[in-house]
């Protein structure tokens, strides 16, 4: 799988956009974008998950670079329980399915200040 | 609800004493994972068990050993042979098959030993 690159630690205010970047750009053809997060000594929580479209649901957004070697996880109005670690991961189709293929790394920190 | 149960959240045993930890699920799910999370760090994989009576090993699987003897639990032993047991221990279950799924996580095991 894929390796990607986050930035060790972000800070945002509440209330305003949370825009998390990740270079993935070994990514091959049949690998999507994984996203997770973990609040502090919780197990990791899904959030979303793409392969070459921008997809929604209730918790954020992703967007995919068209050429796919990046991508952005956005919280449109972060609150402070969305301070956590985040973590975006590529997964082959095909790897095993399921957490088998989900190599986390440390993720990036993200702080939501009051 | 549906969901993934690790017991007990804290734990906490003698140098040289064998512990097993306990992971039930009822999402019907046919995978489940063993991942270990030292402080700051990111998860790395133990074990992992795709179908009843069938496990394989994951990274870091010296000094633990698993069973899977029904679909629904997937308990892991930590042996005195793992020479740093003392950790944050998280299992997660997900389908299988040709189609990316997510992966969903309990709530973790602290162990340490003392």
């Amino acid at each position: 799988d894929a390796k990607t690159t986050q930035p060790t630690s972000m800070d945002c205010a509440e209330g305003r956009a949370a825009n998390l970047p990740c270079n993935h750009s070994t990514i091959s053809g049949n690998e999507y974008v994984y996203w997770y997060r973990q609040i502090h000594s919780q197990g990791p929580q899904y959030i979303i998950h793409g392969l070459k479209n921008n997809e929604t649901n209730e918790m954020a957004s992703l967007i995919i670079t068209e050429d796919r070697k990046s991508s952005t996880l956005i919280l449109p109005h972060a609150t402070l329980r969305d301070t956590a670690v985040y973590y975006c991961i590529v997964k082959g189709l095909y790897s095993g399915g399921g957490a088998d293929g989900l190599t986390f790394g440390k993720g990036t920190h993200l702080i939501i200040q009051p | 609800d549906g969901g993934i149960t690790q017991s007990p959240k804290y734990l906490f045993r003698k140098e040289g004493q064998n512990v097993t930890l306990s992971c039930e699920q009822n999402l019907n799910h046919d995978a489940m994972y063993w991942y270990r999370q030292d402080p700051g760090q990111g998860l790395r994989l133990i074990y992992y068990s795709q179908i009843v009576n069938d496990f394989q090993k994951g990274d870091i699987a010296e000094g633990y050993s698993v069973s899977r003897e029904k679909k629904e639990s997937f308990p892991l032993t930590v042996t005195s042979a793992q020479k740093n047991p003392t950790a944050f221990y998280l299992c997660a279950s997900s389908m299988v098959g040709d189609r990316n799924t997510e992966a969903f996580f309990g709530q973790g095991t602290r162990l340490t030993v003392v």
